[in-house]
């Protein structure tokens, strides 16, 4: 099974800080990188995917870039808002038609 | 379009009751995957499909019988619950499970078994 790991496991940040956090996946057989947005009381919500080393992809103040030559993504959050407070989980697969394996996630809370 | 429901939200069963947890979408989509999220655990899956009549087993499948007679409906079994089974339950979908498929999960459905 493919593994998938996330850190850190939480984070705390003041208004107005800017975070990051990682998301490490086998660098071998890589297809496909997900990035999805996990509120309390909600449903995950894709965020972004990647699929090729060097991708890098925004949305608002919120960015991720990709490099599958070392197993590794990071996702940035620029300015942080209570808003942003969620959990931000990644998913991979490696080939087609085979299913996402998803990190256990990082829970972040952004205090005002 | 609804999207992807499940119902129903909340159930309470006693150990060793059955149980199905139905999930539906209306967006044609062909891949279907049954999640549970655990706290500490994130989201492990179950069973998966990749079209109509197509099942298989994800990481954690004991306990758990699914079936896809059609593309839109991808109900869960729970054939002999047990306290282990407690957790919340997410179904999924996509159009395929390609490059580019990102998953719509719907609402989620909170399970205690007794």
């Amino acid at each position: 099974i493919l593994n998938v790991e996330q850190s850190p496991q939480s984070l705390h940040v003041q208004e107005g800080d800017s975070t990051n956090f990682t998301c490490s996946f086998p660098s071998s057989n890589f297809y496909a990188l997900h990035w999805y947005r996990w509120e309390t009381a909600k449903s995950p919500k894709a965020l972004f995917v990647m699929t090729l080393n060097g991708d890098e992809k925004k949305k608002g103040r919120i960015s991720a870039t990709l490099n599958t030559k070392e197993g590794y993504s990071y996702l940035y959050i620029k300015g942080s808002q209570p808003e942003d407070s969620a959990t931000y989980l990644c998913a991979s697969r490696n080939s087609g038609n085979t299913p996402l394996v998803f990190g256990k996630g990082t829970r972040l809370s952004v205090i005002a | 379009n609804a999207g992807v429901t499940q119902t129903p939200k909340f159930q309470v069963l006693k150990t060793g009751q059955s149980m199905t947890l139905q999930c539906a979408q209306d967006m044609n989509h062909e891949y279907m995957s049954w999640y549970r999220q655990d706290p500490g655990m994130g989201l492990r899956l179950i069973h998966y499909s990749v079209g109509a009549g197509i099942t298989d087993q994800g990481e954690v499948p004991n306990g758990y019988n699914v079936s896809r007679s059609t593309t839109e409906d991808f109900p869960l079994r729970l054939l002999s619950a047990a306290p282990s089974q407690t957790s919340v339950y997410f179904c999924a979908s996509s159009y395929g499970a390609g490059e580019t498929d990102t998953q719509y999960f719907g609402p989620g459905t909170r399970l205690t078994v007794l």
